[in-house]
């Protein structure tokens, strides 16, 4: 089944710990995204990948690092994880930047206490 | 930059139609998406625009003017399943085609 897989979908945890929320695509999709939603803001983008080792900022990228070192993986990682990061996290996937529609992955349910 | 408006909120009949709205403002317009999120779910891809016109695709159809920075999506036939967010979503040439979103409309249907 074609699908985008995120891990974990809740945590919670404190302020300061390094923390990874993993994302993977079984689609062989070149391009990758994650996003966040926060009621009343919508959903905005945190950082996108065109391909392998190819990374770029989207509109809230501080305090958000991301790595492509593999096409189906996209992992976001929270270096010292702040309270104001506390939202839902989307990952996306699609063929190309320009091509096809973004698939989502279920949702990480994040809480910086 | 881009700046996509839509409702924030509708309520309609089981039944009945509703259209939702979304104009936009764009410098390099590449294509119109609407998704459907259930709370609490991801969302699901409903329609693509990219060129003028309406696609219609069972109970939902979607419209486009690029001239007008204008689309919307129509729900016909609404069910109860149907109470849910639609997003408009609009790709930018700029940016690695990225794809911006507008808050959403909730859409409430009521028997």
């Amino acid at each position: 089944e074609a699908q985008v897989t995120q891990n974990p979908r809740y945590l919670i945890t404190v302020t300061g710990k390094k923390l990874t929320v993993t994302c993977s695509q079984n689609m062989n999709h070149e391009y990758m995204s994650w996003y966040r939603q926060d009621p009343g803001l919508g959903l905005r983008q945190i950082y996108y990948s065109m391909n392998v080792e190819v990374t770029d900022k989207g509109d809230v990228p501080e305090g958000y690092k991301v790595s492509r070192k593999e096409k189906r993986n996209f992992p976001l990682i929270l270096e010292s994880p702040s309270p104001n990061q506390t939202s839902l996290y989307f990952c996306a996937s699609s063929l190309g930047s320009n091509t096809g529609e973004l698939f989502f992955g279920e949702g990480s349910r994040l809480t910086v206490l | 930059g881009q700046n996509i408006d839509q409702p924030t909120e509708m309520t309609a009949t089981e039944g009945a139609i509703v259209q939702i709205n979304c104009t936009y403002q764009t410098s390099g317009f590449n294509g119109l998406f609407w998704y459907q999120q259930h709370a609490g779910e991801a969302p699901t891809f409903l329609s693509y625009n990219v060129l003028d016109g309406l696609e219609e695709k069972g109970r939902f159809s979607s419209f486009l003017s690029r001239s007008k920075g204008y689309s919307y999506l129509l729900l016909k036939e609404l069910q109860m399943k149907d109470s849910a967010s639609y997003l408009c979503a609009v790709r930018e040439k700029a940016a690695g085609n990225k794809l911006t979103f507008g808050g959403g409309t909730r859409v409430l249907v009521k028997p």
